[in-house]
């Protein structure tokens, strides 16, 4: 089945910088890649999606990128605000309405914005 | 529009024990998906159910279990329940099979004691 790999566990940043989370993934066939970010006692939120006929996607200040050759895809932030300190999630599927597999989850990355 | 909900939020059973969540998908989803989610294993994909039937399913044991409702509200149960079913449960509705964005709930929190 897939696998997707997320880096780092933790990344802490000023705010006003910028974040990048990068996740790999171990099946080619994987064709929709979504963002999620979930806050404390909070389910998931979709942030942003990219899927596998597009290179990079941007939404004010979230853009996501894919590189289908290296089979990684990342999440770049801008001017991080202190609303962004959140735990996000990247994932993966191959197929329709979630896959055989349903999404693959990264393990998460828990984004501080430091004042 | 209201987003998912999920029924009851906190639940407390005893090891042995079954339970039943409920979960009810955005207004015109038809496609609800649920996941487990702990602090070990990460998000882990249960099953999905479209038009009643349950289309797709991860690798868990057979005492997980769920169904789909004619409205497209569904529930999941587990039976014979363990120590290490402790976890936060989580829906997600989408519009259709073969539409991919994926909306979750709030999630209920089970504790096995």
């Amino acid at each position: 089945g897939e696998n997707v790999e997320q880096h780092p566990s933790t990344l802490s940043v000023q705010e006003g910088d910028s974040a990048v989370i990068k996740c790999t993934y171990s099946d080619s066939a994987s064709n929709y890649f979504p963002w999620y970010k979930q806050e404390l006692g909070k389910g998931p939120q979709l942030i942003i999606d990219i899927r596998s006929n597009v290179g990079e996607k941007k939404d004010q200040r979230i853009a996501v990128t894919l590189n289908k050759t290296a089979k990684h895809f990342s999440l770049h932030i801008t001017e991080t605000q202190p609303e962004d300190s959140a735990v996000y999630f990247c994932a993966a599927s191959t197929g329709s309405g979630g896959g055989a597999d349903g999404l693959t989850f990264g393990k998460g990355t828990h984004l501080i914005i430091q004042p | 529009k209201a987003g998912v909900t999920q029924t009851p939020r906190y639940l407390i059973k005893t090891r042995g024990q079954q339970v039943t969540l409920s979960c009810s998908p955005i207004s015109g989803h038809r496609s609800v998906s649920w996941y487990q989610q702990t602090p070990g294993q990460g998000l882990q994909f249960l099953f999905e159910y479209f038009s009643e039937t349950q289309r797709n399913k991860g690798n868990f044991p057979g005492r997980f279990s769920g169904r789909q409702f004619s409205n497209s509200r569904s529930e999941m149960n587990v039976s014979t329940l363990e120590l290490g079913d402790s976890a936060l449960y989580l829906c997600a509705s989408s519009l259709l099979q073969g539409i991919y964005e994926q909306y979750f709930g709030p999630g209920t929190r089970l504790t096995v004691t």
